[in-house]
């Protein structure tokens, strides 16, 4: 069956550090995938959308990586602030109009002062 | 732009009882979602809408959960009977378009089934 995985363990940074977080996927073929952040309490807000066919992606201080072969993606933050700690999920498209969205269940990353 | 808004933020219920949920999504949007959070897990699509048609449904339990999406805009979502492991965020989410278009969720309604 389809499967997403992150890192199930919260990542603790220190602050100025850039943190990486792992999305790994099997049994799926995916088009795009996004990436978003969830703060307690609210909606997943998306940040970033990569496509299969790209390998990486930036905005500001964030970095995507889309690896089809290993079938991983990797979430990087450059210079971290307290401010970035959330739970960030990755989220992966089909091509098939018959696929359905499928979520990963989230990093917490904790980014301490 | 006003966001995704949703209603009630927060219910609690007994179990074998009904509840339902109203998603207002992004004006022009023309794709909404509804997705079931459980606690520590990622979003898991319920439904999907394009317009006032279904796309995908394939995950929501059909003996108790219904929605619908009238005229294309608005959109609700039913829980009858609850059961207790239907406790979760559920959040309802709208875009531009139905493939590989950002999603924008609304802050989510907390149920609680006892």
């Amino acid at each position: 069956s389809q499967k997403i995985e992150q890192n199930s363990e919260a990542l603790n940074i220190q602050e100025g550090k850039t943190a990486t977080l792992t999305c790994n996927y099997t049994n799926y073929s995916p088009a795009y995938l996004q990436w978003y952040r969830q703060d307690p309490g609210r909606g997943p807000v998306f940040l970033l959308l990569i496509r299969e066919n790209e390998k990486e992606k930036r905005k500001e201080r964030l970095k995507v990586t889309f690896d089809t072969t290993l079938k991983q993606s990797l979430f990087h933050i450059t210079a971290s602030q307290p401010a970035d700690s959330a739970t960030y999920l990755c989220a992966l498209t089909g091509y098939s109009s018959a696929s359905k969205i499928i979520f990963g269940s989230g990093t917490r990353l904790s980014i301490r002062p | 732009e006003a966001g995704v808004a949703q209603s009630p933020r927060y219910k609690i219920i007994e179990k074998r009882q009904s509840v339902a949920f109203w998603c207002n999504p992004i004006s022009g949007h023309a794709t909404l979602y509804w997705y079931q959070q459980i606690l520590g897990q990622g979003p898991k699509l319920l439904i999907q809408f394009q317009n006032n048609g279904v796309v995908d449904d394939s995950q929501l339990p059909k003996d108790r959960f219904s929605a619908e999406r009238l005229k294309g805009v608005d959109s609700t979502l039913k829980i009858q009977p609850a059961k207790l492991e239907d406790s979760a965020v559920y959040l309802c989410a709208s875009s531009l378009s139905p493939r590989g278009d950002t999603q924008y969720f609304g802050p989510g309604t907390r149920l609680t089934v006892l």
